[in-house]
């Protein structure tokens, strides 16, 4: 079974900190991908990478930025964390030749800007 | 049915009841369509999917059937189980890699 692991499930930053969510995947997958989940919103992608040091804005990058620096491993990181970016964030990754779209998920982190 | 908005709709279904599920999609072009599902404290699980130049797809107790006439999804859950409680999404896949999510629905079974 693929796995996908968020470093954090819950985590509490001040406004202003610099914060890192990490995700690790362990199906070799190429394509990783980092998303938000709000209420009423769905799930809105804020970064993707299909290969190591490759990355692509989603829909919502303002305010984030990622890293990858190797194939397993996926960094979506606040530079100074706002309290609009409170929020659940999810990471997912996929193998190749599905397009994308068939994605494992990983459990979720809960990040509370104050 | 699926739409955006601050408030999760949610469909109440009896247990051994079948489920309908609706979605609507925004994107002509999208390539494939997509469920997922969300049980608590989880992200989501693909369930299945289905390619545009089809109608219907089946798999295990869950059918999914595309009219893109009208621009509309839905995922049919055979016999509900306690165990199919979550939140479904569904999804369209526009350009490669680019996964777009709705808002989801919420299924209640009642035991």
């Amino acid at each position: 079974d693929v796995k996908v692991t968020q470093s954090s499930r819950y985590l509490v930053k001040r406004t202003g900190e610099k914060v890192f969510l990490e995700c690790v995947q362990d199906m070799d997958h190429e394509n990783m991908f980092w998303y938000r989940q709000d209420p009423g919103l769905g799930l809105r992608l804020i970064y993707f990478s299909y290969d190591v040091k490759m990355k692509e804005k989603g829909d919502i990058p303002e305010g984030y930025s990622v890293s990858r620096e190797k194939k397993e491993r996926f960094s979506l990181i606040l530079e100074s964390a706002s309290t609009n970016q409170t929020s659940m964030y999810l990471c997912a990754s996929s193998p190749p030749g599905t397009g994308g779209y068939e994605q494992f998920f990983g459990p979720g982190t809960r990040l509370t800007v104050l | 049915g699926e739409s955006v908005g601050l408030h999760l709709p949610t469909l109440s279904v009896q247990e051994g009841d079948n489920s309908i599920i609706n979605c609507a999609y925004s994107n002509s072009a999208s390539d494939y369509f997509i469920w997922y599902k969300q049980e608590s404290g989880k992200g989501p699980q693909f369930i299945i999917d289905i390619r545009s130049n089809m109608d219907k797809r089946q798999g295990q107790r869950v059918t999914v059937l595309l009219n893109k006439t009208v621009k509309h999804l839905s995922l049919q859950i055979a016999a509900t189980q306690p165990g199919d409680s979550a939140v479904y999404f569904c999804a369209e896949q526009g350009g490669y890699q680019k996964v777009t999510f709705g808002t989801g629905t919420k299924l209640q079974v009642i035991p």
